[in-house]
């Protein structure tokens, strides 16, 4: 059984640090691997997807990594902004299923 | 609209009642999810439509839920004789091309 796990479960840094969320899966075999943001009461929005065949992918300030074979991705936010603040999200797409399974969140908070 | 529409936003009802909450997916997407967030958890798989046909229930609790997607767009949510452990957030969600897009949720509170 696919399990996600993101560590660490709160973080906050002041405006303008670079940072890094983690999350780990505990099987190999993915499909993808998504990051999310999600607001308070609201829903989530994607902001990264990288395919089992890729390494990383960028958007703006962001940057994912996935290492499939030691089961890790990584979130990079670079200068930090106190509208990143935000639970972050790390789902898994299993091989052969369309569903995902998602990690706990990061609570990220960015203090001005 | 342009997003993923759920409603209601809000529902509360009382332990062993009916309700049924309902996704608006984007035009077009003929992939449909429903998930389950409790809080300070993850969302947790439910169900997955590809058109009209569940193709994946395999997320639902039990026989007190059931959802169905008649015209392959909205689709509905169903669960009888509510329990008190059924209170969370329920996301649908749409797809195209592996991409999620996520509504809002519906907060359910069974008292």
């Amino acid at each position: 059984k696919q399990e996600v796990t993101q560590i660490p479960a709160a973080l906050s840094v002041p405006e303008g640090e670079n940072l890094v969320l983690n999350c780990s899966f505990t099987d190999s075999a993915i499909y993808n691997l998504q990051w999310f943001r999600q607001d308070p009461g609201k829903g989530l929005t994607s902001l990264l997807l990288i395919q089992s065949s890729q390494r990383e992918q960028t958007s703006g300030r962001l940057n994912a990594s996935l290492d499939k074979s030691s089961g890790r991705s990584t979130l990079y936010i670079a200068a930090s902004q106190p509208g990143d603040s935000a639970t972050y999200l790390c789902a898994v797409r299993i091989q052969g299923a369309q569903k995902l399974v998602f990690g706990q969140g990061t609570r990220l908070t960015i203090n001005p | 609209g342009a997003g993923v529409s759920q409603t209601p936003s809000n529902k509360v009802t009382e332990k062993g009642k009916y309700v049924e909450l309902r996704c608006d997916p984007i035009s077009g997407h003929t992939a449909l999810y429903w998930y389950r967030q409790s809080l300070g958890q993850g969302p947790e798989f439910l169900i997955y439509f590809q058109g009209t046909g569940a193709a994946d229930d395999s997320g639902l609790p039990n026989d007190r839920f059931f959802a169905v997607r008649p015209e392959g767009s909205v689709s509905t949510l169903k669960i009888q004789r509510t329990e008190r452990g059924d209170s969370a957030v329920y996301l649908c969600a749409s797809s195209l091309q592996g991409k999620l897009f996520f509504g809002s949720g519906t907060q359910l509170s069974v008292l």
